[in-house]
């Protein structure tokens, strides 16, 4: 089964601090993603990865950085954190193949930004 | 422009009582459809992907069919612990591994 984990489950910073989220998968996947979850607003794409060392800007990727040093790790960082930043945090990987794109998510990081 | 709709937004079942969902779409070129379920506060779960009209796949109570302009996941003799929102995504030719996502729909049955 592929395994997509991350690193907490709830996460309470305070606005300006700079904050870590990290995703790790056990699949040898190619590709990884980071997402946000609002309601009414679904999940958005902010940053995504087709290899190692190698990042696309999603559709809002604002305020966010992402770094992948190693294959099986993305980490979204936040560089300067803010109060519209508290949402759910979702990591995705999928295997890159040419006709499976199936994403397999995290559990997810519930952040709040006081 | 490659969008896709969800409805109904929620849905409310009683145990036992069947129904569908849809995911209509307009895409440029489909790479293929696919079908999570998402319990509050959990990360989506995948179910199915479909990648051509006339496609069918079953998982115990549901089925997801696809057409040329939209996919429905059918629920059969529904049970509470079938309670999520369902996400329908379409994958697209030139996008590489990305996935537009639909915004959902709150199921919700009743026993």
């Amino acid at each position: 089964d592929v395994k997509v984990t991350q690193s907490s489950r709830y996460l309470v910073k305070r606005t300006g601090e700079k904050v870590f989220l990290e995703c790790v998968q056990d699949m040898d996947h190619e590709n990884m993603f980071w997402y946000r979850q609002d309601p009414g607003l679904g999940l958005r794409l902010i940053y995504f990865s087709y290899d190692v060392k190698m990042k696309e800007k999603g559709d809002i990727p604002e305020g966010y950085s992402v770094s992948r040093e190693k294959k099986e790790r993305f980490s979204l960082i936040l560089e300067s954190a803010s109060t519209n930043q508290t949402s759910m945090y979702l990591c995705a990987s999928s295997a890159g193949a040419t006709l499976t794109d199936t994403q397999y998510f995290g559990p997810g990081t519930r952040l709040t930004v006081l | 422009e490659d969008q896709v709709t969800q409805s109904p937004e929620a849905l409310r079942l009683q145990e036992g009582e069947s129904s569908s969902l849809n995911c209509s779409y307009t895409v440029s070129g489909l790479r293929g459809l696919f079908w999570y379920r998402q319990d509050p506060g959990k990360g989506p779960e995948f179910l199915f992907t479909l990648y051509s009209a006339g496609e069918e796949k079953e998982k115990e109570r549901l089925k997801a069919t696809l057409t040329k302009k939209e996919s429905f996941l059918h629920i059969t003799a529904p049970k509470p612990e079938d309670s999520a929102t369902y996400l329908c995504a379409l994958g697209i030719y030139n996008q590489g591994g990305k996935l537009i996502f639909g915004q959902g729909t709150e199921l919700s049955v009743k026993p």
